[in-house]
């Protein structure tokens, strides 16, 4: 059964650095989204994402983020200057469509430490 | 600012128990969503819900959507371990390619 992947599982990095986090979507999917969970709290929608322009944008997705389809299979989301509060699981989610009853379909997160 | 409220926000009952789980808002919805989600794992959908009264089945889960597609709930007959996690609602309006996630509430099953 097809799945989205994300890569790494968990990255660690110091407070001011780059990340990259990586996403595979479901390959006939065209909708794509980022996640962030803060450990015990709700699931935050960031941005998403659709003919390779950002579709829909959070408060929190500032300037300090940003997305990419670098080529026709990975989805990226940087943060350009990490601070200690984007420490989160950061979820990725396509779907084939944006009409009610299109399945979203979630990978398995990425855990940001951010020291 | 379109917010989800689950109630109640913890759960915990022995096993072969029923449960209800609610989830409200003031904002309508297009469709709603509830997901399930183990700990350290991403949510994975249970339902969807798009028509305002709509009751789905799945297994022992019962889903429903409210008549004026504001607030769902759901219902888990005779509840197993396996049934322990985290449950989200999730809804999207129209016009908006976002999904808006509850606050969720957390069951244990207890054997």
């Amino acid at each position: 059964e097809p799945e989205v992947t994300q890569t790494p599982s968990h990255q660690v990095t110091q407070m001011g650095q780059e990340v990259i986090l990586r996403c595979v979507p479901i390959s006939n999917h065209l909708y794509f989204y980022w996640y962030r969970q803060i450990l015990g709290q709700k699931v935050e929608f960031l941005v998403s994402f659709y003919n390779n322009e950002i579709s829909e944008k959070s408060e929190i997705f500032d300037d300090q983020f940003s997305v990419e389809r670098p080529d026709g299979s990975n989805f990226t989301l940087k943060i350009r200057s990490t601070k200690l509060e984007d420490s989160a699981m950061y979820f990725c989610a396509s779907r084939t469509g944006a009409g009610v009853g299109n399945e979203q379909f979630f990978g398995p997160g990425t855990r940001l430490t951010v020291l | 600012t379109q917010l989800l409220e689950q109630s109640p926000q913890f759960l915990s009952i022995q096993e072969g128990e029923n449960l209800t789980v609610y989830c409200n808002s003031s904002s309508v919805f297009s469709s709603l969503q509830w997901y399930r989600q183990e700990p350290g794992e991403g949510p994975v959908l249970l339902v969807t819900v798009v028509t305002g009264g709509e009751v789905k089945k799945l297994k022992r889960l019962t889903f429903q959507f409210g008549d004026a597609r504001k607030d769902s709930s759901l219902h888990i007959t005779a509840a197993q371990t396996g049934d322990t996690g985290l449950y989200l609602c999730a809804g999207a309006t129209s016009g908006t390619y976002k999904y808006i996630f509850g606050t969720g509430t957390r069951l244990k099953v207890l054997a």
